[in-house]
């Protein structure tokens, strides 16, 4: 069965210092891979989305990068963090058609910038 | 981008049927209708998804009218642990546009 990880399960960073969160899926190959961001109390932002190895597309223009240097694996990074990068970040994957729209989601890291 | 509008909250008891209804007058050719459950400081979890008629699995039933501008998503007899934030989303065809908007807050009463 397929399952995904992510880490750590809870971070706080001062404003200014880097981040770097990794999420890696297992018992699948070539998975679509997704980062999200949830605010206190709001719905979830898609912020990258990936179809494949070195491909990563940006929904929304932010203080965040997102990479893919294997298959399974995708990470979340920037450079210098800000106060609103404060959140709940969920990786998520899906297989290929037709099962893009189904989304399964890791466990999340809960990101505080102090 | 399709936008979708969903009651913010919703109210029901232990052992009734509750059917949540989103809006989505915009909805593209080849967007196809996704509906999620999140509990708190979880992520959300992949209840049922259709494209037009009806869905139905051993968890939830979907049905969407032949003009797609809405669906429903029916929970049949619901129990304390229903109680979540329910997401109806529609989106293009790698997962891209997936927009959670604010959901629907069921909670469930004994």
């Amino acid at each position: 069965s397929q399952t995904i990880h992510q880490w750590p399960a809870t971070l706080v960073q001062p404003v200014g210092s880097p981040l770097s969160l990794e999420c890696t899926v297992e018992g699948t190959s070539n998975p679509n891979l997704y980062w999200y961001r949830q605010a206190a109390g709001r719905g979830l932002q898609l912020l990258f989305y990936s179809v494949g190895i070195g491909q990563i597309s940006s929904e929304v223009p932010q203080n965040l990068s997102a990479s893919r240097p294997q298959d399974r694996q995708f990470i979340l990074s920037s450079k210098k963090l800000l106060l609103s990068d404060s959140g709940f970040y969920l990786c998520a994957w899906s297989a290929g058609n037709p099962k893009i729209y189904e989304q399964y989601f890791g466990p999340g890291t809960r990101l505080t910038v102090t | 981008l399709a936008k979708t509008t969903q009651p913010i909250s919703m109210d029901s008891y232990e052992g009734q049927e509750v059917n949540i209804t989103c809006s989505h007058n915009n909805i593209a050719t080849n967007d196809y209708i996704t509906w999620y459950q999140q509990f708190p400081s979880q992520g959300p979890r992949f209840i049922i998804q259709g494209y037009k008629t009806k869905v139905t699995n051993e968890v939830a039933s979907l049905f969407i009218p032949a003009d797609r501008k809405s669906s429903t998503l029916s929970l049949p007899r619901v129990s304390l642990s229903d109680t979540a934030v329910y997401y109806c989303l529609v989106g293009g065809i790698y997962g891209q546009n997936f927009v959670f908007g604010p959901g629907t807050r069921l909670s469930v009463l004994p």
